[in-house]
């Protein structure tokens, strides 16, 4: 069956970096889309950016432009997220998410269990 | 780019139907058929329900279903149930990205 299990929760200082993993099993790993998104306490969804497994590019939300890096180890089907220059607003559940089918780019339909990133000084 | 935009939360009794809507532009909504709905119970992953404007995955009960009319999609939950009681978020494909709405919180009286 299809898994994603994301790295444990995080705590941070203002001006830092987080790296959350997820690691895949159940499905081909290069075969998906991965999505990156967030949700601040008590707020909606945000879209970070996406990556593809097998050739490692990515695409970004204009708003983490410079501050994000997705990547990923085909050896151990993880993907990352790494954010920099940490700020308060920052706090909030990280999720990775895989699209529904090889044909698409969108729908996300397995989702990881989501990480808590804290930026508190 | 700013969040497509949802009502905060709408309710209805067991049995109604309730309709959420999701209001883009013609950057989003408007020009593609890529809008996707999740359902999100709190404390956990959401939950996809629609993708692209009107499918549902395998499992989704046929009360859930989807439109869109210009920059406006909307998510019909018909014959509420209990259980419906979540936190409903849109999304559309624009321009080799993704955008979320705001979420909308149902709660069934």
């Amino acid at each position: 069956q299809v898994q994603l299990v994301q790295s444990g929760a995080e705590v941070k200082k203002p001006g830092a970096s987080v790296k959350v993993s997820c690691k895949a099993s159940g499905f081909t790993f290069t075969d998906y889309y991965m999505h990156w998104v967030r949700q601040a306490p008590g707020q909606g969804l945000e879209w970070m950016g996406i990556i593809n497994p097998s050739s490692g590019s990515t695409g970004y939300a204009q708003k983490f432009q410079g501050r994000v890096t997705m990547t990923r180890d085909t050896s151990t089907s993880t993907v990352y997220m790494e954010l920099s220059s940490l700020r308060s607003e920052d706090t909030a559940v990280y999720y990775c998410a895989r699209v529904r089918t090889r044909f698409t780019d969108m729908d996300l339909d397995y989702w990881g269990q989501g990480t808590l990133v804290t930026v508190s000084s | 780019q700013s969040a497509l935009t949802q009502p905060p939360s709408v309710s209805g009794s067991p049995g109604q139907s309730v309709t959420i809507s999701c209001t883009g532009t013609s950057s989003d909504i408007g020009s593609y058929n890529r809008v996707s709905w999740y359902q999100q119970t709190p404390g956990t992953a959401p939950k996809l329900i629609i993708y692209e404007v009107s499918n549902r995955p395998s499992g989704v009960p046929d009360r859930f279903s989807g439109s869109k009319s210009g920059n406006t999609a909307s998510l019909t939950i018909s014959g509420l149930q209990p259980e419906d009681e979540a936190d409903y978020h849109c999304s559309s494909y624009t321009s080799s990205s993704t955008m979320f709405g705001g979420g909308t919180k149902l709660t069934v009286l």
